[in-house]
């Protein structure tokens, strides 16, 4: 059964620190990987996406991982903002016929606080 | 337009009753996605349109989930005799259609639906 799986499910950190998200993931066969950060009231924004053949991609204070191998990806957010508290979801692409099936997980929730 | 938009931005219902819901995606983007949020729940995609047509319906929980897109553009997702269990917060996303693998989707802020 194709599933994702996000740890932890909730995350308080300081301003400033550094933390890190994982994702764990069977669904075959493998696509993509992307990571969104929603808002609270908002619709998710993409961060990243990543291909089989990526190991790694930055966008800005966001970094994320992906060993296709584990079927483990993670998203390490560096010296976070108050801006940065928000829902962080983890969605798997399975290839399907010639379209992509996306398979979200539930997403962490995370608050920084002053 | 700028983003995508959606209206009603919230409905509130009684069940039995139908309702529809619209998305106006990013112009240019020839993909459009419908999901579904519940209460503490993780996103739920329900079906996309490449153009006017829907590859994937696999999602949809039951026959009274339809959606339709004309001109390549407006999608409306209609949910008939509605139930409790249909309330939730419903997003549409857009993205441009030329590698949907990878493409980036773009997310209206959502409709909630409250049926009563």
């Amino acid at each position: 059964k194709n599933q994702v799986e996000q740890s932890p499910q909730s995350l308080i950190i300081l301003e400033g620190k550094n933390c890190t998200l994982q994702c764990n993931y069977t669904v075959s066969p493998f696509s993509n990987l992307r990571w969104y950060k929603q808002d609270t009231g908002r619709g998710p924004v993409s961060l990243t996406i990543m291909t089989f053949s990526e190991n790694t991609k930055s966008n800005g204070r966001y970094t994320a991982t992906l060993d296709a191998d584990t079927k483990q990806s993670s998203l390490h957010i560096t010296a976070s903002q108050l801006s940065d508290s928000a829902s962080y979801i983890c969605v798997v692409s399975a290839l399907r016929y010639n379209t992509d099936k996306l398979i979200f997980g539930t997403g962490t929730r995370l608050q920084v606080f002053p | 337009g700028a983003g995508v938009s959606q209206s009603p931005s919230n409905k509130v219902t009684e069940k039995g009753k139908d309702v529809e819901l619209r998305c106006d995606p990013i112009s240019g983007h020839t993909a459009l996605y419908w999901y579904r949020q519940s209460l503490g729940q993780g996103l739920e995609f329900l079906i996309y349109f490449q153009g006017n047509s829907a590859p994937d319906k696999s999602g949809l929980p039951s026959d009274r989930f339809s959606a339709e897109r004309t001109g390549g553009s407006v999608s409306t997702l209609t949910i008939q005799r509605t139930q409790q269990e249909d309330s939730a917060v419903y997003l549409c996303a857009s993205s441009l259609g030329l590698a949907f693998s990878t493409d980036t989707q773009y997310f209206g802020p959502g409709t909630r639906l409250t049926v009563l």
